[in-house]
């Protein structure tokens, strides 16, 4: 079975801390993915990763970096985080495709508060 | 641009089927997926069709018609531990990200 485990469950940090958030996966998918969901709005893609050090950014970046260094890890760093960040935050991984997508797999969430 | 709509919320009653239905218009197309989320948790991949027609897992089947941009998922015989959001989602060619629709709240009731 397909593993994705993300650091916490839950976390409460205050606005302008810098935030970690990180994702492992034990399947050795080349993507891996990084969303977030809130009420009304769905799954919003961040940025996702197709290879060891390589990203590109979803549709809502702005605030946000990530970091892969080694495959089965990938980041998600706020650099200072501010009330409008508070959500749950989703990390996925899956296959590499030459064409077309597979599946993907999510990690349980981590639901971030920021006061 | 690019859209996917689903019906936000959904009930029927336990042992009954019910179709949840999906739109889509998008750049590109390379398959459509539909995900199983409970509240508090991850989403779980159900199905995935890439080709026309009707694709059956069990108690769940998926359609799609490419040139309608078009698909719905099939529950029959509803227990109420289906009782989810169904996400339905569009991977666009020559990229390896989907779209996700907003999700359809089902609520089977006894």
């Amino acid at each position: 079975d397909v593993k994705v485990t993300q650091s916490s469950r839950y976390l409460v940090k205050r606005t302008g801390e810098k935030v970690f958030l990180e994702c492992v996966q034990d399947m050795d998918h080349e993507n891996m993915f990084w969303y977030r969901q809130d009420p009304g709005l769905g799954l919003r893609l961040i940025y996702f990763s197709y290879d060891v050090k390589m990203k590109e950014k979803g549709d809502i970046p702005e605030g946000y970096s990530v970091s892969r260094e080694k495959k089965e890890r990938f980041s998600l760093i706020l650099e200072s985080a501010s009330t409008n960040q508070t959500s749950m935050y989703l990390c996925a991984s899956s296959l590499l495709r030459t064409s077309g997508t597979y599946e993907q797999y999510f990690g349980p969430g981590t639901r971030l508060t920021v006061t | 641009g690019q859209n996917i709509d689903q019906p936000t919320e959904m009930t029927a009653t336990e042992g009954a089927i019910v179709q949840i239905n999906c739109t889509y218009q998008t750049s590109g197309f390379n398959g459509l997926f539909w995900y199983q989320q409970h509240a508090g948790e991850a989403p779980t991949f159900l199905s995935y069709n890439v080709l026309d027609g009707l694709e059956e897992k069990g108690r769940f089947s998926s359609f799609l018609s490419r040139s309608k941009g078009y698909s719905y998922l099939l529950l029959k015989e509803l227990q109420m531990k289906d009782s989810a959001s169904y996400l339905c989602a569009v991977g666009g060619r020559g990229t390896y990200k989907y779209i996700f629709g907003t999700g359809t709240r089902l609520k089977v009731l006894a």
